[in-house]
C-alpha cells in the first residue's frame, strides 16, 4: 500500500539539541497527525494538523502542515532522555477517513544524556 | 489515557492453530480498528468497524476475521496461524470519522509468535 516518505530514519542525538524531522508525500493530504510510541507501548497522537499553513504547538513540540498540502514536518525543542522512542506521521486525504490514514515509516530518536 | 485493553498482550503458537486477540474498550467510541505492526512495514489496517455488526476490510485482511457483537469489544481472529502473522497487533478506536477526525487511540499492543 501507499507509504509516506518520513525521514530521517533514525537520530542519535545528544539532550538539550534541536530535532527535525519531516513526512513527504506524493498525494495532497488534508490532515497530518504525528504520533509518538515508546517500547513495548501503543502510538500516542502528539499533534494534529488540518490546515495547510498551519503551524501548531504541544510544549516543546512543534508540527507544521505544508503550504503544499504534501509535506509535514515536526520539530522537537531541548532534547531530553524522555523524548526517545519512535514518531510517526500520519496523513488523510479529502476523500479519505481514518480507514484510509496513510503512514510513514517511523523516525527512531535516541537521546544521549 | 483513553480506556483500551487489549488481550493477551503476549502469545506464542504454533502453525495451524486458531488465535483469537481481544480488544476492549471503555470509552463508548464507535469506531475501532485492528492493525498489526511490522519492521518495515509501518502499520497497516487489518479491519475496521464503524458500529455493532458493521465490519469491514482494510488493507491486509487474508487471513483474518473480525467480529463485534458489543461497542465495547473487537475481537480479530486468526483462523489458522501461519508464521507470516507473527507480530504485534495493535487495537485502536475513535470517536469519529468526520472532516477534523484522525485522532486513533492505541492499545497496548499484543505480541504474537507463530512457531
Amino acid at each position: 500500500g501507499q507509504q509516506l516518505n518520513q525521514s530521517p530514519q533514525s537520530m542519535f542525538i545528544q539532550e538539550g539539541e534541536d530535532v527535525s524531522m519531516n513526512c513527504t508525500s506524493s498525494s495532497i493530504f488534508n490532515t497530518w497527525l504525528w504520533y509518538k510510541q515508546d517500547p513495548g507501548e501503543g502510538p500516542v497522537l502528539l499533534i494534529a494538523l488540518y490546515k495547510a499553513g498551519e503551524l501548531t504547538s504541544n510544549g516543546r513540540l512543534t508540527a507544521q502542515f505544508g503550504i503544499t498540502r504534501k509535506d509535514s514536518f515536526l520539530n522537537i525543542s531541548a532534547s531530553i532522555p524522555s523524548d526517545v522512542g519512535i514518531y510517526f506521521c500520519a496523513g488523510r486525504n479529502n476523500a479519505g477517513n481514518n480507514r484510509k490514514l496513510i503512514w510513514g515509516l517511523g523516525t527512531s530518536l535516541a537521546v544521549n544524556p | 489515557d483513553a480506556g483500551i485493553t487489549q488481550s493477551p498482550r503476549h502469545k506464542v503458537t504454533e502453525t495451524g492453530t486458531p488465535v483469537t486477540l481481544r480488544c476492549h474498550q471503555t470509552e463508548n467510541h464507535r469506531y475501532m480498528y485492528w492493525y498489526r505492526q511490522d519492521p518495515g512495514h509501518g502499520l497497516r489496517l487489518i479491519h475496521y468497524s464503524y458500529g455493532v455488526k458493521d465490519t469491514d476490510k482494510g488493507e491486509v485482511s487474508d487471513g483474518y476475521s473480525v467480529s463485534r457483537s458489543k461497542t465495547e469489544d473487537f475481537l480479530l481472529t486468526l483462523e489458522s496461524a501461519t508464521s507470516s502473522q507473527t507480530s504485534v497487533y495493535f487495537c485502536a478506536i475513535s470517536e469519529s470519522e468526520g472532516a477534523m477526525a484522525g485522532e486513533l487511540f492505541f492499545g497496548e499492543g499484543s505480541r504474537l509468535t507463530v512457531l
